[in-house]
């Protein structure tokens, strides 16, 4: 089974400090995503990287896939009050299966 | 270019009844997948489909759950003889076939069911 862990669970910081966010797994995935979800509304795609060792920016937000396809990071820099919100990893592994992690919950305190 | 659409976006079930939720993918988009979301929590995966065919439904209940992905129409979600931890944000992905750029999954906004 491929299971995507995601930390921290829940991160509260003032406005303007810099986060990392992980999402970790045992297993290769073929590529990942992150995803920005906000209270009633569904998962909205931010990026998806595919090779290995790739890095990708939006604005304040960096993204990178881990040399081996098995974890990858998301750095927010001068973190906004409206960056708040659910931040979920996905893999998409063996059969084009999408596995999502459970999330991280950011709250930016104005 | 309509995203992916659902409906209806909140369902009220008494106990014992039948809930349909209806997915209807992106234009020229073949793959679907099921999640079902509780409070706080991320995206359980619960089943993927291909056009007439259930590629993995590892993640669906064996009872009273069911899903569709016919060759007309929208994805079905069917959940019989509903009960209250049935209760969640059913959420619906539609993807193009994979390509080089990885499989992109594109989410609607979601059917609230509550079971009362």
């Amino acid at each position: 089974t491929q299971l995507l862990e995601q930390s921290p669970q829940f991160l509260s910081i003032q406005e303007g400090e810099n986060l990392t966010v992980y999402c970790n797994s045992s297993s290769v995935f073929s590529s990942l995503q992150w995803y920005r979800q906000e209270p009633g509304e569904g998962p909205v795609l931010l990026v998806t990287v595919v090779t290995g060792g790739e890095v990708k920016k939006l604005k304040r937000l960096t993204f990178q896939f881990g040399d081996a396809r098995k974890d990858s990071s998301l750095h927010i820099t001068a973190a906004q009050p409206g960056d708040t919100g659910l931040y979920l990893c996905a893999g998409v592994g063996r059969d084009d299966k999408i596995i999502f992690g459970k999330g991280t919950r950011l709250h930016i305190l104005p | 270019n309509a995203g992916v659409m659902q409906n209806p976006r909140h369902l009220v079930r008494r106990r014992g009844q039948e809930a349909r939720l209806r997915c209807s993918p992106m234009k020229g988009h073949s793959h679907v997948y099921w999640y079902r979301q509780l409070p706080e929590e991320g995206l359980k995966f619960m089943v993927y489909l291909q056009k007439e065919n259930i590629i993995d439904e590892s993640g669906m209940p064996k009872e009273r759950f069911s899903a569709e992905f016919p060759k007309e129409g929208p994805s079905i979600l069917r959940i019989q003889q509903v009960v209250r931890g049935d209760s969640a944000a059913y959420f619906c992905a539609s993807s193009l076939t994979r390509g080089i750029g990885g499989t992109e999954a594109f989410f609607g906004q979601g059917t609230r069911l509550t079971v009362v």
